[in-house]
Formats: C-alpha cells, sequence, structure tokens
C-alpha cells in the first residue's frame, strides 16, 4: 500500500533561517512525486514533480531533491510569506490508468519576521 | 488562479441531506479528480474521471456518486448526509497520465 510520511509536523523558523522539510514514501512504482503549498482554507498549489532519483527542481528560494526513498524540500533564506502547509503526494503504479495522487499529512511552515 | 473552478464555496446543510458539488477543469484538460479533506485525515482522494469516463475510485462512499459531462465538468452528489461528511471538497484537473494535477479552490461543507 502507498504510504507517504512528512516530517516534521510543524516548523518554525526565524526569517532567512534556511531548512528543509523531509517526504518519505513506499510506493509500488514511482511515477512520480509531487509538492504542493496550501494556504488555509484553500486549494493546494502545485509547486513541482519529480520523476526519478536524482532530479532536483527549484523555484525561487524552494528546492525540490529526490531520492529512491524521499524527497526534501529546501528553504533558503525564508520569508513570512513562505508560510504555509506544504504536502507531498505520490502518483504510484499499482492501478493500471488511475492517476490519483496520495498524500502526506503535510508540514506546517511558520516563518517569524 | 489555477484555472480550475468550483461551486458552491460554502454549503451549510443538514443531515439526511443531499447535495450537489459542481467543478470546471482548466481548459483543454480532460481529467477530474475529487479530493476531501478533513483536520484529521488529510487529503483524501475519492474519484477520477477521464473524458466522461469514470477512472479509478478511491475511498468514496456509497452514499457519493460523481459523473463527468460532454462539457467535461465535473458533479459531485453526496447524499444521506452525516455530520462525519462536513470537510473541504477539492476538484483537481489534468491533461491526464502522469501530469500534475491543478487543484480548485474547494468547496466547504458543513452538515448540522
Amino acid at each position: 500500500e502507498d504510504q507517504v510520511t512528512q516530517s516534521p509536523e510543524a516548523l518554525r523558523l526565524q526569517e532567512g533561517e534556511s531548512s528543509s522539510l523531509n517526504c518519505s514514501y513506499t510506493v509500488s512504482g514511482l511515477r512520480g512525486l509531487f509538492w504542493y503549498r496550501q494556504d488555509p482554507g484553500k486549494g493546494p498549489e502545485f509547486l513541482f514533480t519529480l520523476y526519478s532519483a536524482g532530479e532536483e527542481k527549484e523555484k525561487e528560494r524552494l528546492k525540490a531533491t529526490l531520492t529512491k526513498k524521499e524527497s526534501f524540500l529546501h528553504i533558503t533564506a525564508p520569508k513570512p510569506e513562505d508560510s504555509a502547509t506544504y504536502l507531498c503526494a505520490v502518483q504510484g503504479g499499482l492501478q493500471t490508468g488511475a492517476n490519483n495522487l496520495f498524500f502526506g499529512t503535510g508540514t506546517r511552515l511558520t516563518v517569524i519576521p | 488562479d489555477s484555472g480550475v473552478t468550483q461551486t458552491p464555496k460554502h454549503l451549510i446543510t443538514a443531515t439526511g441531506q443531499r447535495v450537489t458539488l459542481r467543478c470546471s477543469p482548466r481548459s483543454g484538460d480532460l481529467s477530474v479528480y475529487w479530493y476531501q479533506q478533513s483536520l484529521d485525515q488529510g487529503l483524501q482522494f475519492l474519484i477520477q474521471y477521464y473524458n466522461g469516463e469514470e477512472r479509478a475510485k478511491g475511498n468514496i462512499l456509497e452514499r457519493f456518486s460523481a459523473q463527468q459531462f460532454p462539457d467535461l465538468h465535473s458533479e459531485l452528489n453526496l447524499s444521506s448526509l452525516e455530520l462525519g461528511d462536513s470537510a473541504l471538497y477539492f476538484c483537481a484537473s489534468s491533461t491526464g497520465g502522469d501530469n500534475e494535477q491543478f487543484f480548485g479552490p474547494g468547496t466547504r461543507l458543513t452538515v448540522l
């Protein structure tokens, strides 16, 4: 069964204090690993897709990396506007034709000015 | 703005009632997905449609059903509502396959 574990559950950073969020996954035949950002009461906002181990993607202060067992979301010099819940999701290959995402419970990031 | 629209934004109803949630996907997207997000469960996949046909089912209750119409918009029908059905319901769309899914703003359902 697909499983996604995110850590830590919550993270408080001072503005400018870099850190990393972890996403450990177990899936039969990974087809893609996705990172989303979600603000309270809003829909998840797409950030990155990673398809194979060793792949890296960057967007502004965010950088996502992927290994065979986990993914990291690195946040460099965060700003208060980066405060949100960051969700990790996997797309597995167990069901032919099924493209649904299996989500972790997220890391709630708070960046203090 | 993801390009995915959902109506209504909020819905308050009583136990035992039936409601319909509506979703319009991004222009050009053939796949529509429905997810439920509650405080204790996180985002849970309910059902997927691709170009009008059901493609996959997740943990969707028998009281819930969905369909995708020829213009590709989708509706999620929830019946015999219970208190535990209170949640945020999100629709997402994609071109299909392994491509990223774009989420709508959600419908907040409150069952009293």
